[in-house]
């Protein structure tokens, strides 16, 4: 039972474009999201996170949503730029389990 | 942010022998580790949580006495695979929670012929 889902494997977005990638959950314990960049051959690297008594979170040019009706996160990236590459993975926990669910992942490619 | 390393980053080996993976939290303290397996394309799935001072608590399906765990010091998990095979080879990630956000190692890399 896959409970955080990503999917769309895979986004093109032109370079300064806005990028927007959709994940959702079906455990309404979670009540804390993170979202991870992550290379190839690398380990994923922590770049925004939000809790549920939040709809928002901005850091610079990430901004996460969070709609806790719909069971739905999203990041948005704007603008998009070549080095956000990557493949971004959502993922959920319950405070103070530490056990983090992740989704499979969206394939970012930003077109220069 | 803080800071994870792993040790090797890159390891082959042949079938049947023993492989050990460290993990280690540098500029912080973890009395919990997690270890992570990724198979190509694929999301990362939690194998185990590592306990300081306690056994490790293994998720289903995850065979303890094959994927031997040990958090021997507040800094420091080891993972080891052993009598390895070629099923086994896939890219093994430890993490260190900070609160409530997770801190990843850069990965193992295990390919077993």
């Amino acid at each position: 039972d896959q409970q955080v889902k990503q999917n769309s494997p895979s986004l093109s977005v032109q370079e300064g474009r806005i990028s927007i990638l959709n994940c959702d959950y079906t455990n309404s314990m979670f009540d804390y999201f993170l979202w991870y960049k992550k290379y190839p051959a690398e380990g994923p690297t922590f770049l925004i996170s939000i809790s549920s008594i939040k709809d928002k979170n901005e850091d610079g040019r990430f901004t996460v949503f969070l709609n806790k009706s719909a069971k739905h996160l999203s990041l948005h990236i704007v603008p998009s730029q070549p080095g956000d590459s990557a493949v971004y993975f959502c993922a959920a926990i319950t405070s103070g389990t530490y056990k983090y669910i992740f989704g499979t992942g969206t394939r970012l490619k930003v077109l220069a | 942010g803080a800071v994870v390393s792993q040790h090797p980053s890159w390891v082959i080996c042949k079938s049947g022998t023993s492989v050990k993976i460290e993990c280690r939290s540098l500029d912080f303290q973890a009395t919990t580790m997690f270890w992570y397996r990724q198979f190509p394309k694929q999301s990362l799935m939690l194998m185990a949580t590592s306990n300081e001072g306690s056994k490790a608590t293994y998720e289903q399906g995850v065979e303890k006495d094959k994927f031997l765990i040990n958090h021997a010091s507040l800094t420091l998990s080891t993972l080891t695979v052993t009598s390895a095979h070629p099923e086994d080879s896939s890219f093994y990630i430890c993490s260190a929670p900070v609160g409530e956000t997770q801190y990843f190692g850069p990965g193992t890399r295990l390919l077993v012929l």
